[in-house]
């Protein structure tokens, strides 16, 4: 599976669009890019993912440069609630290892008043 | 659905004991997965399995070992425990097909310290 770089830390202040990069230079013709959060303490939680659109669901939206290098995940209207660390993955969709997710180190975005 | 549920929720063991982790999940998902997560890091995959009676190795399974009898139950076993497992455990269970087959649906995790 690919490897992705994200920044390692971003604040954002409420209410405002929070924008997190993240960088896939080596991805594949066949691989998805996901986006997963943890809330502090708790399991990772499944945002979205997109091939090559953008995608939009009630969580955020994904945009994926044309090159598919690159991605920005986009919480519209942020809250104290999206306080998380944000991980982008790149995997196929069946990967022959149960469609096992490989982590990194993910932003830590903080949300600020 | 309680969807995937994980116990105990803490528990501290000493060097050399051993335990089993208990991970059930009732939305009839065939695949399940257990990760850990040391301070500050992402998680890393132990072990997971395709379904019943089908189980593989991870990224870092030295030191566990699993069984996957029934669709549901996923246990993890740690024999002799080391002051290098101490970290959260996560379990996942995500579907073969059909809805939400890309997510991962992750419980609310097992904190261990061993001591």
């Amino acid at each position: 599976d690919a490897k992705t770089t994200q920044p390692p830390s971003m604040d954002c202040a409420e209410g405002r669009a929070a924008n997190l990069p993240c960088n896939h230079s080596t991805i594949s013709g066949n691989e998805y890019v996901y986006w997963y959060r943890q809330i502090h303490s708790q399991g990772p939680q499944y945002i979205i993912h997109g091939l090559k659109n953008n995608e939009t669901n009630e969580m955020a939206s994904l945009i994926i440069t044309e090159d598919r290098k690159s991605s920005t995940l986009i919480l519209p209207h942020a809250t104290l609630r999206d306080t998380a660390v944000y991980y982008c993955i790149v995997r196929p969709p069946n990967n022959n290892a149960g469609n096992m997710l490989t982590f990194g180190g993910g932003t830590r975005l903080m949300v600020k008043p | 659905n309680a969807g995937v549920t994980q116990t105990p929720k803490f528990r501290i063991l000493k060097i050399g004991q051993s335990m089993t982790l208990q991970c059930t999940q009732d939305m009839n998902h065939n695949y399940m997965y257990w990760y850990r997560q040391d301070p500050g890091m992402g998680l890393k995959l132990i072990y997971y399995s395709v379904g019943a009676g089908i189980t593989d190795k991870g990224e870092v399974p030295n030191g566990y070992n699993v069984s996957r009898s029934t669709t549901e139950d996923f246990p993890l076993r740690l024999e002799l425990a080391a002051p290098s497992q101490t970290s959260v455990y996560f379990c996942a269970s995500s579907p073969l097909r059909g809805r939400g087959y890309n997510e991962q649906f992750f419980g609310p995790g097992t904190r261990l310290t061993v001591l």
